[in-house]
């Protein structure tokens, strides 16, 4: 089984919606990461958290929301699902020395 | 401001034909330098930590080296195989405080032809 699971692994929506994207991780890290990637602007941190008490924003966290509900689970929201936040979609874990793993991915369209 | 830049955008091998990718840094306070591999669809996968100047790191035909200002991955002897996109992340204080977070480089698209 894959350390890093991510559902769904594609979604469609419309403009407006809120959308909820899962990560669940087997690998015992302390530390999971929301990314998402575009296209010729590479990967972008939305949000990380170091442990379950433990939130913090990215980069570009405006328009989404995250919940850590566990050790092991880190979910994104996005409140009201806007065009522009049609990308793919990573979840990564690391432990104390930062090396991250990277989860499969969600491609996220949004029409 | 603190970025970091691969070059070069996309790299075109013939098999066999070893060559290098670089990863230049401006950051100060360097705490680690990670390279990764990603196949299309894929997320990232982990290659390689650097931490100091003159520091190497080498799995099957690709090895890893830093300097003060960049990273170079040399890849020997190219495989079909070894084609996808590389991938470079800085960790480095930022204000005093040394953070979790990696900043990406954009990556070089390798492809090798047989």
């Amino acid at each position: 089984d894959a350390d890093v699971t991510q559902t769904p692994r594609n979604r469609i929506t419309k403009t407006g919606k809120r959308i909820m994207l899962e990560c669940s991780q087997t690998k015992g890290h302390d530390r999971m990461y929301w990314y998402r990637q575009d296209p010729g602007l590479g990967l972008r941190l939305i949000y990380y958290s170091f442990d379950v008490k433990d939130i913090n924003k990215g980069e570009i966290s405006d328009g989404y929301s995250v919940s850590r509900q566990a050790q092991a689970k880190f979910s994104l929201s996005l409140e009201s699902a806007i065009p522009n936040q049609t990308a793919l979609y990573f979840c990564a874990t690391s432990d104390s020395s930062y090396e991250q793993y990277f989860g499969p991915g969600t491609r996220l369209t949004v029409t | 401001e603190d970025q970091v830049t691969q070059s070069p955008e996309a790299l075109r091998l013939q098999e066999g034909e070893s060559s290098s990718l670089n990863c230049s840094y401006t950051v100060s306070g360097l705490r680690g330098l990670f390279w990764y591999r990603q196949d299309p669809g894929k997320g990232p996968e982990f290659l390689f930590t650097l931490y100091s100047a003159g520091e190497e790191k080498e799995k099957e035909r690709l090895k890893a080296t830093l300097t003060k200002k960049e990273s170079f991955l040399h890849i020997t002897a190219p495989k079909p195989e070894d084609s996808a996109t590389y991938l470079c992340a800085v960790r480095y204080l930022a204000g005093g405080t040394s953070y979790g977070k990696l900043t990406f480089g954009q990556g070089t698209i390798l492809t090798v032809h047989p």
